[in-house]
Parts: structure tokens; C-alpha cells; sequence
């Protein structure tokens, strides 16, 4: 099956400072998803990016779906932004399949 | 439009028990999928429901059931718990196949 791969595990930042976090995975696919662990647990959306580039606000991802990665940028960290991030593709069965996450600590 | 509920929120049982987890989908949405997360394997698949039927199956073992009605409210049953069943159980709600996928809050299940 689709291996999912991202980086770096861990991240600690000053706030204010800028921060990307990598996504690879193994074969082609259909649908990628990033997502901000709050620390409730719950899963809040942060794109649909299959390919190409979108921006909200100070977070923005690039998915090169031909050479099998996809990066999420953040800038001007704050408090707020720390949690977890992950990074999730679509598997031949329709499933999510997550990587194992990015933990990141922003510190003011 | 309302996002994805679940209930209950938190959970305690002990081994042996069997539970019942409830999962709401936004509104219109008719995929539900339910997903197990533990600190050692991390997020992991364990079905998908479309339309009362379940179209995938995770690697989890037969303990493990769910059904779907005809509202796509979703349910996920549990029976013979263990210990290493403990975990934040998530649903997801989307249109269909290959759409962006919503979370609700989860359900975290200890099982003592």
C-alpha cells in the first residue's frame, strides 16, 4: 500500500518565526488532505490539495503531485499553531492513509 | 451546516464490555468512515460506509462492526474489548470517494 511519510517529526519554534513541513508519499494519488490536531484530538481541515498551490491566510501548500510530495507552510507562527499536522492521502480503497505527523511547539 | 457529531464524548468501559459509538455526518454528506487512533500505530482505517453499505474494511479484527442508516448517521460497535482497544475513535463524513473528508471531535474510549 501508499506509504506516507512526513517531516521533520518534531519542530519548536519562536513564535513569530516561518516553518515547512514536508509530506512524501509513495505512489500517485488522487486526493491529499493537510490537518491541525487540536488538543482535544479533533482533526481540523486545513486543505484539499491534490496538486498545485492554495494559501489561507498565513498557512499555504504546494502539492508537486508528479514527483510525490507536498509541503505546508507556515508563517509568522503563533501560540495557536502548535499541535499536530498531518498529512493524509487517498489509498485504492478510498481510505485515508495518514503519515505519522509533525508535532509542532510554538513558543512566545 | 452543522459539522460532524459524535457521541459520547469520552467513554470508560472495562474488558469484556462492548460498546456502541455514534457518529452524525454533515448534512447531505453520505460517506462515513471511522478511523482508530493510538500513540503506537497512529491513525488508522477501520471502515467506510456509503449508502448503508460498507464499501471498505480496515486490517482490524472481526470485534470491530459497523452500520449505517438510511439518515448516513453511522454507528460503530465494539464487542469482547481489550486494553489495547483504548483509543480516539474519529469519524469522517464527505460527499463520496476521493472528496475531502471532515472529522468530528472523536470519541476517546478507555477500557480498563
Amino acid at each position: 500500500g501508499i506509504q506516507v511519510e512526513q517531516s521533520p517529526p518534531d519542530l519548536i519554534l519562536q513564535e513569530g518565526a516561518n516553518s515547512t513541513l514536508r509530506c512524501n508519499f509513495s505512489d500517485s494519488v488522487n486526493n491529499l488532505q493537510w490537518f491541525h490536531q487540536n488538543p482535544w484530538g479533533q482533526l481540523i481541515n486545513l486543505f484539499y490539495i491534490p496538486s498545485g498551490t492554495k494559501q489561507n491566510g498565513r498557512l499555504s501548500a504546494t502539492t508537486v503531485a508528479t514527483e510525490r510530495y507536498s509541503l505546508l507552510y507556515i508563517s509568522s507562527s503563533q501560540t495557536t499553531d502548535s499541535g499536530v499536522y498531518f498529512c493524509a492521502v487517498v489509498g485504492s480503497q478510498g481510505n485515508l492513509i495518514f503519515g505519522k505527523g509533525t508535532k509542532l511547539s510554538v513558543k512566545p | 451546516k452543522a459539522g460532524v457529531t459524535q457521541t459520547p464524548r469520552y467513554l470508560i468501559k472495562t474488558r469484556g464490555q462492548q460498546v456502541t459509538l455514534s457518529c452524525s455526518p454533515i448534512s447531505g454528506h453520505r460517506s462515513v468512515s471511522w478511523y482508530q487512533q493510538t500513540p503506537g500505530q497512529g491513525l488508522q482505517f477501520l471502515f467506510e460506509y456509503f449508502s448503508e453499505t460498507q464499501r471498505n474494511k480496515g486490517n482490524f479484527p472481526g470485534r470491530f462492526s459497523g452500520r449505517q442508516f438510511s439518515n448516513s448517521r453511522s454507528e460503530m460497535n465494539v464487542s469482547t474489548l481489550e486494553l489495547g482497544d483504548s483509543a480516539l475513535y474519529l469519524c469522517a463524513s464527505s460527499l463520496g470517494t476521493n472528496n475531502e473528508q471532515f472529522f468530528g471531535p472523536g470519541t476517546r474510549l478507555t477500557v480498563l
